[in-house]
C-alpha cells in the first residue's frame, strides 16, 4: 500500500531535550515536505527535499533541521525544543512539484 | 502564489451536491488550481486539480471559469464522510512543493 509514515504520532518532551521525528514514503517519490499545522494559522511548510541530500527552508524553518540521506526518508530534528513548536506536525511526499502530495498521519508535539 | 479566497463554512444534504467557491481572481497563467481536504485531524487528502479545462475523477469535478478567477469543487453525492475542511490552493507546477494552506472551508454533510 501506498503510504507515508510517520513516528512517533505523539510525543510530549521537554525544552531543550532533542528530538527527531521520521517520515518515510514507499512511493519512490522525489519531494518530501514538512508542516506544521496550528490552530487559526492553517498548514505551514517548514523544510522540503526535491531529490537525496538537496533541501531547502519553507516558509516557518526557524528551530528544524532535516536531511535526506536517502531517497526514502525524511527526519525532521528539534535540536532544542521550546514550548513555541508545540504543534502537529505532518511529512509529505510528491513524485513532483506539481503533482498531488501524499500526506503523513501526522505527529502531535507537546513541549512543555 | 495566488491568494484565495473560500468561505469559512457551508452545510450540505448528505446525498445532495456539495458545491464549494474558491476565489483566485490575482491567479496567474501558469498556476494550477488544486483542491484537498483535511477529516478532523488527519493528513491533507489529494482531491484534484485543474489549469483551465474542467476536471473530473472519481471524487469530484472541478469547474474553473472562463477567465480562470474563481473555481467550484463538485462533490456530487456528499457523504457523511465528506465533512472535513476543503482547501483550495493556488500554485505553479514546478519548483519547490510548497502549498499554502488558509483557513478553508468547514463543509458540514447533515444526515
Amino acid at each position: 500500500e501506498a503510504q507515508v509514515t510517520q513516528n512517533p504520532r505523539y510525543l510530549i518532551t521537554v525544552t531543550g531535550k532533542k528530538l527527531t521525528v521520521t517520515c518515510s514514503q514507499n512511493m519512490n517519490h522525489e519531494y518530501m515536505s514538512w508542516y506544521r499545522q496550528d490552530p487559526g494559522l492553517g498548514l505551514r511548510q517548514i523544510y522540503y527535499s526535491m531529490n537525496v541530500e538537496v533541501t531547502d527552508k519553507g516558509d516557518v524553518p526557524e528551530g528544524y533541521k532535516v536531511s535526506r540521506k536517502e531517497k526514502r526518508n525524511f527526519p525532521l530534528i528539534l535540536e532544542s525544543p521550546s514550548p513555541n513548536q508545540t504543534s502537529l506536525y505532518f511529512c509529505a511526499s510528491s513524485f513532483e512539484g506539481g503533482t498531488e502530495q501524499y500526506f503523513g498521519p501526522g505527529t502531535r508535539l507537546t513541549v512543555t | 502564489d495566488a491568494k484565495t479566497t473560500q468561505p469559512p463554512s457551508m452545510d450540505c444534504a448528505e446525498g445532495r451536491a456539495a458545491n464549494l467557491p474558491c476565489n483566485h481572481s490575482t491567479i496567474s497563467g501558469n498556476e494550477y488550481v488544486y483542491w484537498y481536504r483535511q477529516i478532523h485531524s488527519q493528513g491533507p487528502q489529494y482531491i484534484i486539480h485543474g489549469l483551465k479545462n474542467n476536471e473530473t475523477n472519481e471524487m469530484a469535478s472541478l469547474i474553473i471559469t472562463e477567465d480562470r478567477k474563481s473555481s467550484t469543487l463538485i462533490l456530487p453525492h456528499a457523504t457523511l464522510r465528506d465533512t472535513a475542511v476543503y482547501y483550495c490552493i493556488v500554485r505553479v507546477w514546478t519548483g519547490a512543493n510548497n502549498l499554502f494552506f488558509g483557513t478553508g472551508t468547514r463543509l458540514t454533510v447533515i444526515p
